[in-house]
Order: C-alpha cells, then sequence, then structure tokens
C-alpha cells in the first residue's frame, strides 16, 4: 500500500506566473484536501474533493482551483502567483470525506515566489 | 479569526519527564480533536484523537484531555523521548454546521524539544 505523495518536491516561480501541484492519494482513498502551511504557522484548508467534485472550500481566492481525476488523484492550480503564496502546499487523502476517518499527509511541495 | 490557537510555541522537557502540549479553541460546534506530529521536511502525521463525547482518550504513551467548558485541550506524553521531538500541531474539525464540515482546522504548532 502505497501512501500519499506530491510532486514536485520544491517548486520556484516568479510573480504572476502560473503553478500546477499535484498529488496521489493512498490506494483506497477518494478524497483528498489540499492545505496551504505558511512558515510558522499550522496549514490552512484550501479546499477537497470527493469523487471528483469540490467539497468544501476554506477562504481563498478563486485563482486557487483544483481537479480530482477518476483514480482519486488530485491537481492544485494557482494562476497569478502572488509573494504571499510561497508556502508548502500539503494534500492529504482519506476515505468517504468523513472526519472520523484518519487523513494522511504526503510530504508537500514548497513552493517560492520571487 | 484563529479559531484553533496553541500559545506556547515551543517547549523543552528532560527524556523521561512529562511534556504537556495545550491548544483553545474558539468555536462550540468543534466536536472531534486531533493531535498530530511534523518532522521537517515530512508531512503531519496523526497522533491521536478525541471526539467532544469523551474527555480522555489514552493510546501508550498518549494522553489527550477534553474540557469542553474551557474549550481547552491538551496532549500528555509520558515518558517523553528524544524521538518525539517535533512540531506538534493540534487540529479540530464539526460534524455538523456550514463553515467548518469536512475540513481540519489547525493550530500554529509547538516545537518540542526533548533532551537526553
Amino acid at each position: 500500500e502505497t501512501g500519499v505523495t506530491q510532486s514536485p518536491t520544491h517548486l520556484i516561480k516568479t510573480r504572476g506566473q502560473q503553478v500546477t501541484l499535484r498529488c496521489s492519494s493512498q490506494s483506497g482513498h477518494n478524497t483528498v484536501s489540499w492545505y496551504q502551511q505558511a512558515l510558522g504557522q499550522g496549514p490552512q484548508f484550501i479546499f477537497q474533493y470527493y469523487r471528483e467534485e469540490e467539497n468544501g472550500r476554506g477562504n481563498f481566492p478563486p485563482r486557487f482551483s483544483g481537479l480530482q481525476f477518476p483514480n482519486y488523484s488530485s491537481e492544485l492550480n494557482v494562476n497569478a502567483l502572488e509573494l504571499d503564496d510561497s508556502a508548502l502546499y500539503l494534500c492529504a487523502s482519506t476515505r468517504d470525506r468523513i472526519i472520523y476517518n484518519e487523513q494522511f499527509f504526503g510530504p508537500g511541495t514548497r513552493l517560492t515566489v520571487l | 479569526d484563529q479559531q484553533v490557537k496553541q500559545n506556547s510555541p515551543s517547549l523543552s522537557v528532560q527524556e523521561g519527564r512529562i511534556s504537556i502540549l495545550n491548544c483553545d479553541y474558539t468555536n462550540s460546534m468543534f466536536d472531534y480533536f486531533l493531535w498530530y506530529k511534523k518532522y521537517p521536511a515530512e508531512g503531519p502525521t496523526f497522533l491521536i484523537s478525541i471526539s467532544s463525547i469523551k474527555d480522555k482518550n489514552e493510546d501508550g504513551r498518549f494522553t489527550v484531555f477534553l474540557n469542553k467548558s474551557a474549550k481547552h485541550l491538551s496532549l500528555h506524553i509520558v515518558p517523553s523521548q528524544p524521538g518525539d521531538s517535533a512540531v506538534y500541531f493540534c487540529a479540530a474539525s464539526a460534524s455538523r454546521g456550514s463553515s467548518n464540515t469536512g475540513k481540519l482546522i489547525f493550530g500554529q504548532g509547538t516545537t518540542l524539544q526533548v533532551k537526553p
């Protein structure tokens, strides 16, 4: 059973560019959540996908968008990058979006915006 | 609006002693609480959880206490080991309600250092 994987590990972009981050969920998991962790802060919920549909969104602007594919892997897209988007982006997978099921986190993608 | 707060950024304890990490929350809709541990260059890993119908949950060296009236929870690690040195995050979730359901709200984290 493979765990949650994310790619790339690190990424450097400039302001105004667009970025796509990828997440492969753990085997058997159909729910993926994305979190942004700024330096010195806890992870902040961006959105969640359940069976290819968005199932809840945090306080992030529309330039943060996502997708979930039939194999339950997911992408996070960020348009018009800003300096404050520099952070660690974490994805977590779980079964059936139930909060009592453990969420398994990937190692994250470190995004730096210059 | 910080709904989950960990007011101690860091904690240092001696190996073998007790570590107590604290967490406060403001949203009365939260009914499920979790602790995660995070090592550098790794994602958070689940440690222990507690439902609001309980006031204590124990798993080996780890015990979480919940005081609903004070909106406070704490994680006790006994005995502490050097391998426990990590960042600990408290998180909360709501099984009902429109704004929090399905997502985890994290505190800022507490860095625990256990000295040999």
